[in-house]
Order: structure tokens, then C-alpha cells, then sequence
């Protein structure tokens, strides 16, 4: 069966300080990857999207970036982190080839920017 | 571009119950619609999809929506709410790309 992790689960920051979370999914090939940010534990908003390896779409401009440097690997970056940042995030998986099926979420990782 | 709107911040029911989540759509061509729910500090668990067919779909816990086309709607149902309902509810929908865009989510609270 498919499993996805993340991590950390918890993470406090200060402001101007680097940033990495990581996702990996196991039990399947060619996913496509997302990173979703949930701010004031409301709405979801798309970050970033990989059909592929090296393939990243980033939906907002931001302080973020992302990277998929392995086919079940999805990484979420910052050089500096800006109070802003700060937010529930969440990496998900979808089947891949075609229009997008379910996505299948992490239990995500809570990072507070001081 | 592809939107959905979840029109209550807040649903409340008591328990036994019957309730409604509701959600519309705006997409080009066909949509896939969804429905997740998040409890606390979790993830997002998937309930329930409509990609084609009969427009009243079953899913996980006993909910289902019901798909309708002219209305541009996809609204969340269980026959009799449980205390343990109580969650964050999620409509989403995908158009013709590779993205599932969210609607800002419901918070259903079922009364004892």
C-alpha cells in the first residue's frame, strides 16, 4: 500500500533562518507531488506541483521554493524565513498520467516563524 | 480558472441529525469533485469523489453528495450526524490539469 511522510512534524524558526521540509512517498512510481499551505488553520492554498523529476510549477511567488530531486522525494525550501511563513504544510500525492485523481495528504508539519 | 465556495464558515447539528454541507463550482469542461475531512493537527482524509456517472456518490463514514450540473453544486450528506463528525470539511475540484483547488473549508460541529 501507498504511505506518505513528512517531516518534522514541528518546527520553530527565526525569522531570517533557512528552511527545509521533506515528503516521501512509498509504495508507488510517478506521482504527481504537491505542497499545500494551511494558514490560520482555514484554507488551502497550492504551492507548489511536480508531474516529475526536476518538474516543479510554483502557483504563488513567495520566499519559498521547491525541488524533486528523486521520483518519491519532494522537498520545501527557504533561504530566510519571514514571520509570513509561518503555517501548517501539508504534502500530498496524486496518481499520475492524466487528470488528477485523490490526493493522499501527509500529516503534515507546523512551522511558527518568530 | 477553476474555484469552488464553501458558503458556511460553520455548520451545527445535532447529533442523530441529518446534515448538509454545501459547495459550488466553477470549472471549464467536466469537473472532478471532492470531498476531505481534517480533524486537529492532521492531514486531510479523503471521503469522497464524483468524475462521471451517477451524480449521487457514496463515500467513507456513511456520507455522500449528490452532483448537480445546473446548479453547479456538490453538497456534502449523512442522514444522521455523529459526535464524531466534528471536523473541518473540504469541498475541492479539478479541472482539465494536474491541480485540486480547495474550497476555505466548513467546520461542522455535531451537538450531543
Amino acid at each position: 500500500s501507498q504511505t506518505i511522510h513528512q517531516w518534522p512534524a514541528t518546527l520553530v524558526q527565526p525569522v531570517g533562518s533557512p528552511l527545509s521540509l521533506e515528503c516521501t512517498v512509498e509504495g508507488t512510481s510517478n506521482p504527481n507531488l504537491y505542497w499545500y499551505r494551511q494558514a490560520a488553520g482555514r484554507g488551502l492554498q497550492l504551492l507548489f506541483y511536480s508531474v516529475g523529476i526536476g518538474q516543479i510549477s510554483s502557483e504563488v511567488p513567495q520566499n519559498l521554493s521547491a525541488s524533486r530531486p528523486q521520483d518519491r522525494q519532494f522537498i520545501l525550501s527557504s533561504k530566510k524565513l519571514l514571520l509570513s511563513d509561518s503555517g501548517f504544510y501539508l504534502c500530498a500525492w496524486s496518481a499520475g498520467q492524466g487528470r488528477t485523481g485523490e490526493l493522499f495528504f501527509g500529516e503534515g508539519s507546523r512551522l511558527t516563524v518568530l | 480558472a477553476q474555484s469552488v465556495a464553501q458558503p458556511e464558515d460553520q455548520v451545527k447539528v445535532a447529533e442523530g441529525n441529518p446534515l448538509t454541507v454545501k459547495c459550488t463550482y466553477s470549472v471549464s469542461g467536466n469537473p472532478y469533485l471532492f470531498w476531505y475531512v481534517q480533524y486537529p493537527n492532521r492531514g486531510l482524509q479523503f471521503l469522497l469523489k464524483y468524475i462521471t456517472g451517477d451524480n449521487l456518490v457514496k463515500g467513507s463514514y456513511g456520507f455522500e453528495a449528490e452532483f448537480n450540473k445546473s446548479q453547479t453544486s456538490f453538497h456534502l450528506k449523512k442522514p444522521s450526524a455523529l459526535v464524531s463528525d466534528s471536523a473541518l470539511y473540504f469541498c475541492a475540484v479539478a479541472g482539465a490539469t494536474n491541480k485540486l483547488i480547495f474550497g476555505t473549508g466548513t467546520l461542522l460541529a455535531v451537538q450531543p
